[in-house]
């Protein structure tokens, strides 16, 4: 069955910098656009980016343009979000996502990432 | 960037009632548009995709209607495990943005 482990996630002080990690099984993971998305406590749900399959097509929401990476590894099934210069407004929970056609199909449980000092 | 308006934001219903939550956009979106529901403490599952196609095993109390700037998500018999939070989606272009959800509660 599709599976998505996400890992990474941890308390950062701002202008710090994390790496997320989503380990993806149970379907052919380079058939796929993947994609994170983030909620902050009590709050809805954004799209922060998302990758091609190929990893040639790269998305970043504006507010991280710029500060965060996002790649993969299609012979280790794994997707990554570089996280760079962070702020107390990125605090959230970070879903890594299968992305076929636009919806999120499989979501990851989710890896919390909190900015404080 | 399209926005998109759920309405209402909170909602309270009783075990059996027929809901309806409405979503718009702020321009045509054709029927790219996804619903999400979301139990506290638990990532979303899709419910339905490109306005009206029901995702697999997905129960056919859900469904799901519109086209443009205007779309309704229906639960025909309330259940006591759809009391959750719901959000739409649209997908016409990116950012691929959501509603602000809808919390459903017990009455």
């Amino acid at each position: 069955q599709v599976q998505l482990v996400d890992s990474g996630g941890s308390l950062v002080k701002p202008g710090g910098s994390l790496r997320l990690s989503c380990a993806a099984s149970g379907f052919t993971f380079s058939d796929y656009y993947m994609s994170w998305i983030r909620q902050a406590p009590g709050k809805g749900l954004e799209w922060v980016s998302y990758i091609s399959n190929s990893g040639t097509i790269k998305f970043y929401v504006d507010s991280v343009r710029g500060r965060f990476t996002i790649s993969r590894d299609n012979a280790k099934n794994s997707l990554y979000l570089q996280m760079n210069s962070l702020r107390a407004e990125d605090t959230a929970v970070y879903y890594c996502a299968r992305e076929p056609n636009g919806k999120i199909d499989y979501w990851g449980q989710g890896t919390l990432v909190t900015v404080s000092s | 960037d399209i926005q998109m308006t759920q309405s209402p934001s909170s909602l309270s219903a009783s075990v059996g009632d027929r809901v309806t939550i409405t979503c718009r956009a702020s321009q045509s979106i054709s029927t790219y548009l996804n619903w999400y529901q979301q139990k506290l403490g638990r990532a979303p599952k899709l419910l339905i995709y490109v306005a009206s196609s029901l995702q697999s095993e997905v129960p056919s109390r859900f469904s799901g209607s519109g086209s443009g700037t205007d779309f309704t998500l229906t639960i025909s018999s309330l259940q006591p495990e759809d009391f959750a939070t719901y959000y739409c989606q649209q997908s016409y272009s990116t950012p691929y943005t959501f509603g602000q959800g809808t919390k459903l509660e017990i009455k």
